[in-house]
């Protein structure tokens, strides 16, 4: 079955330090891969995409992604956290067509003093 | 510009009862999409309308009904409101094969 996997659930780091949230997809292909943030009370904001091309994407608030067709893997990183990046992170997959968004269960990030 | 609006953005009713959410979009994007949230689980997909005059169902449709009312609007629909559906609701909308934009969501309690 095509599926999403954030395997954290919750990672706690220390402001400045470097962050690495992972995700796992299992389709055939190469889908298109997101990745969106949550804060509280919000709805879901677009951090990158992969569509094709370069694997390595940037995105909005210094976020970037590697796609790693190898390992069916697209994980999101940044070089230093703030505290304003505490927020849940989700994982999405198009499989393609007009297929809807298969999203991972997310990824809770506190970040401490 | 709106983006995509949703409302009531809260509400809480007793088992059994009947409500819509709304949903709107100004970005003139062909696909809308009902998604809910629950603790642990991500979003799930409950009814997706790939473009003006067509719905179909997602991952947990039992309970909902949709419509698409034009282009712009994408409502659901709770016939008879359980517990279970307890949840905070979100629409998207999209281009095909392009991101989600999301509003920001509609908090509902069944009691």
């Amino acid at each position: 079955a095509q599926s999403v996997t954030q395997p954290d659930i919750h990672i706690t780091v220390s402001e400045g330090a470097s962050l690495e949230l992972r995700c796992n997809y299992s389709y055939g292909a190469t889908p298109y891969l997101f990745w969106y943030v949550q804060s509280p009370g919000q709805g879901l904001q677009l951090l990158l995409k992969y569509f094709s091309g370069d694997t390595l994407v940037q995105g909005i608030k210094g976020f970037e992604a590697e796609f790693k067709r190898s390992q069916s893997s697209f994980n999101l990183r940044k070089p230093s956290v703030h505290w304003s990046d505490a927020a849940e992170y989700f994982c999405a997959v198009a499989p393609g067509g007009n297929t809807p968004l298969v999203f991972g269960k997310g990824t809770r990030l506190s970040v401490i003093a | 510009n709106a983006g995509v609006t949703q409302t009531p953005k809260f509400q809480v009713l007793k088992t059994g009862q009947s409500m819509t959410l709304q949903c709107a979009q100004d970005m003139n994007h062909n696909s809308m999409y009902w998604y809910r949230q629950d603790p642990g689980m991500g979003l799930r997909l409950i009814y997706y309308s790939a473009s003006e005059g067509t719905t179909d169902k997602g991952e947990v449709p039992n309970g909902y009904n949709v419509s698409r009312l034009n282009k712009r609007e994408f409502s659901l629909r709770l016939e008879s409101a359980a517990p279970s559906q307890t949840s905070v609701y979100f629409c998207a909308s999209s281009l095909a094969n392009s991101p989600l934009h999301f509003g920001n969501g509609t908090r509902l309690t069944v009691t």
